[in-house]
């Protein structure tokens, strides 16, 4: 079974300023790679995804992220942050079995708070 | 792209009464479901895996005769919470995975459940 290590439970930054989420998996053969967000009361949103090719990854909201086999992680990162990024942010990793998405095992969370 | 729609969004029940959450595949089929419980500030955590036509697993400690999970068609899943006890009050989000190119899980809306 695979585990996910977000390390940092909260992150505070102010409006405009560079942010990342630190992302750390067990060791696999293969493994697919994705960061959600989830606002209050709601379900998941994919912001970016890694199956294969260059390990930086772009997504969706400004937001990109970096696979690095050899450190087992899988950081996320955005250049400028805006308030609207408040929400908490889950890293999730799946085994790789081909084109079949197994079950997605969850880093604990880490609440981003931009404040103005 | 692909979307699970999930309800009710919010349910409040009695205790010793019976909860039905449905999940559904809208545009795309799928055999394999998972349903996850969220704790407040906690990660997901699979509960079990529904598979269509068949039994669903489930996770060590999650009991089976308390969360029904049936799987009927391609594009519907549902999760009965029987016998609600206050305890059970969670917040609990279900998933579908695509298969293919764009691999990736796509999660209903998440349904809150309180227990009174």
């Amino acid at each position: 079974a695979q585990s996910v290590t977000q390390l940092d439970s909260q992150v505070p930054v102010f409006e405009e300023a560079p942010v990342e989420l630190r992302c750390n998996y067990s060791s696999s053969v293969s493994v697919y790679l994705f960061w959600y967000v989830q606002y209050p009361n709601q379900g998941l949103q994919l912001l970016l995804k890694y199956l294969s090719g260059s390990t930086l990854v772009k997504g969706i909201n400004g937001f990109e992220a970096e696979f690095n086999k050899s450190q087992t992680s899988f950081h996320l990162r955005k250049p400028s942050v805006h308030i609207s990024d408040t929400a908490e942010y889950f890293c999730a990793v799946s085994e790789g079995r081909g084109s079949t998405l197994g079950r997605l095992y969850f880093g604990r969370g880490t609440q981003l708070t931009v404040w103005p | 792209g692909a979307v699970v729609s999930q309800h009710p969004s919010r349910v409040i029940c009695k205790s010793g009464t019976s909860v039905k959450i449905e999940c559904r595949s809208l545009d795309f089929q799928a055999t394999t479901m998972f349903w996850y419980r969220q704790f407040p500030k906690q990660s997901l955590m699979l509960m079990a895996t529904s598979n269509e036509g068949s039994k669903a697993t489930y996770e060590q400690g999650v009991e089976k005769d308390k969360f029904l999970i049936n799987h009927a068609s391609l594009t519907l899943s549902t999760l009965t919470v029987t016998s609600a006890h206050p305890e059970d009050s969670s917040f609990y989000i279900c998933s579908a995975p695509s298969v293919g190119l764009n691999t990736e899980a796509f999660f209903g809306q998440g349904t809150r459940l309180t227990v009174v």
